[in-house]
């Protein structure tokens, strides 16, 4: 079974300050792609940042970047300089496609609040 | 370029009644998601489809809802006969291509009364 694992349910961080968010997964493929969206009180889901399995490198968005640890099926995101905008539940998410298969398995979400 | 487009954004239903949520994918995607979220919780894929072709239903309920995009014209999820347990935000999400990342649209906030 393919599955996603958010452990945190909430985390406060102090504005301008760095926070860690943890993901898990789960799978017996070898190619994939890894997501981090983000869903403020609007409801919109933003996309944040994608990670390729087949690269080596983490993936960097601005002030987001991320540890990609394949062998222990761990996908972090890292929040620097934390602002007030960055309150919101973040989701990370696997994307499957193989066969006719093509659809993402979303954690449970970390409500994550950017205290003034 | 516009993003994805759903409508309405908030739907209420009586119990018994039909329920149509509408999606429009991003220019040139041929390619349409819809999940739900129900309440405190994260988002459950449903259905994938392509044009006038539903690739992936694993996530469907098997009675009461159905999923078509055809050839001209939006996506349609279509509850039938909604419960309250359909009360939830129903999201729709497209693709360029495979595999890719999923754009989505605001959702449908479907309220069962």
């Amino acid at each position: 079974a393919q599955t996603v694992t958010q452990s945190q349910p909430e985390m406060s961080v102090q504005e301008a300050e760095t926070v860690t968010l943890s993901c898990t997964y789960d799978t017996s493929e070898n190619n994939y792609y890894l997501f981090w969206y983000k869903q403020p009180p609007s409801r919109q889901m933003i996309l944040v940042i994608r990670q390729e399995a087949y690269k080596q490198q983490n993936a960097t968005e601005n002030r987001f970047s991320v540890n990609f640890q394949k062998a222990a099926k761990s996908f972090s995101l890292k929040i620097s300089d934390s602002q007030l905008g960055d309150t919101a539940m973040y989701f990370c998410a696997f994307l499957i496609y193989y066969g006719a298969t093509n659809k993402l398995i979303f954690g449970t979400g970390t409500l994550l609040a950017v205290q003034p | 370029n516009a993003g994805v487009m759903q409508n309405p954004r908030h739907l209420v239903r009586r119990r018994g009644q039909e329920a149509r949520l509408r999606c429009s994918p991003m220019k040139g995607h041929s390619h349409v998601y819809w999940y739900r979220q129900l309440p405190e919780e994260g988002l459950k894929f449903m259905v994938y489809l392509q044009k006038e072709n539903i690739i992936d239903e694993s996530g469907m309920p098997k009675e009461r809802f159905s999923a078509e995009f055809p050839k001209e014209g939006p996506s349609i999820l279509r509850i039938q006969q909604v419960v309250r347990g359909d009360s939830a935000a129903y999201f729709c999400a497209s693709s360029l291509d495979l595999p890719n990342e999923q754009f989505f649209g605001p959702g449908t906030r479907l309220t069962v009364l």
